[in-house]
């Protein structure tokens, strides 16, 4: 069965600095791996996705994210952070062939410091 | 883009009661899912359709069951709500198998 780990459950980022969420996945096959961001009181807004071909993914909102098979992770990223930036992140995995939903990691909580 | 629309984003019952969640999409999607969230769990999926009348249990259908007689709607239903299920309740639709899944707001139920 598929799984996602994400290692963090809150991270503390100052505004400006550099971001890096942790994502980590076990399937047996080739992934669909995908970033989602919760707003509070909010559904789930796609920042980005990996199918297939560059493992580095470009989203939305500045965010990127690399895709490393050796590593089993999908690692978020951002340059710069802005306070609107707070929220929270999901990882998910999905699997070709099963139309059976995403699996989700339990999110991280990040908290922009002024 | 697309518009994924929980009728409610609050409700309160109570025991024993039976209730319902209704989700509808206006994009002519296959797939639809029903997931709970809940703190320290993140999402966990209940249900989903991929197609009319079709239904697959997803990963916690205990207590649960769902309904999609129209390609657009997809209800959940609480047969005999209990307190264990005060939760978030998202809708997502997709497209078709893995493509992005798009997310209704949510709706958050309290059971007393």
């Amino acid at each position: 069965a598929q799984s996602v780990t994400q290692p963090d459950i809150h991270i503390t980022v100052s505004e400006g600095a550099s971001l890096e969420l942790r994502c980590n996945y076990s399937y047996g096959a080739t992934p669909y791996l995908f970033w989602y961001v919760q707003s509070p009181g909010q559904g789930l807004q796609l920042l980005l996705k990996y199918f297939s071909g560059d493992t580095l993914v470009q989203g939305i909102k500045g965010f990127e994210a690399e895709f490393k098979r050796s590593q089993s992770s999908f690692n978020l990223r951002k340059p710069s952070v802005h306070w609107s930036d707070a929220a929270e992140y999901f990882c998910a995995v999905g699997a070709l062939g099963g139309a059976d939903g995403l699996t989700f990691g339990k999110g991280t909580h990040l908290i922009i410091q002024p | 883009d697309v518009k994924v629309t929980q009728s409610s984003r609050y409700l309160v019952k109570r025991t024993g009661e039976k209730v319902f969640l209704e989700c509808v999409q206006d994009m002519d999607h296959e797939n639809m899912f029903w997931y709970r969230q809940d703190p320290g769990l993140g999402l966990r999926l209940i249900y989903f359709s991929y197609d009319v009348k079709m239904k697959e249990k997803g990963d916690i259908p205990e207590g649960y069951s769902v309904s999609r007689e129209k390609k657009e709607r997809f209800s959940l239903i609480l047969e005999s709500a209990s307190t264990n299920q005060t939760s978030m309740y998202l809708c997502a639709s997709s497209l078709q198998e893995i493509q992005p899944q798009h997310f209704g707001d949510g709706t958050r139920l309290s059971i007393l």
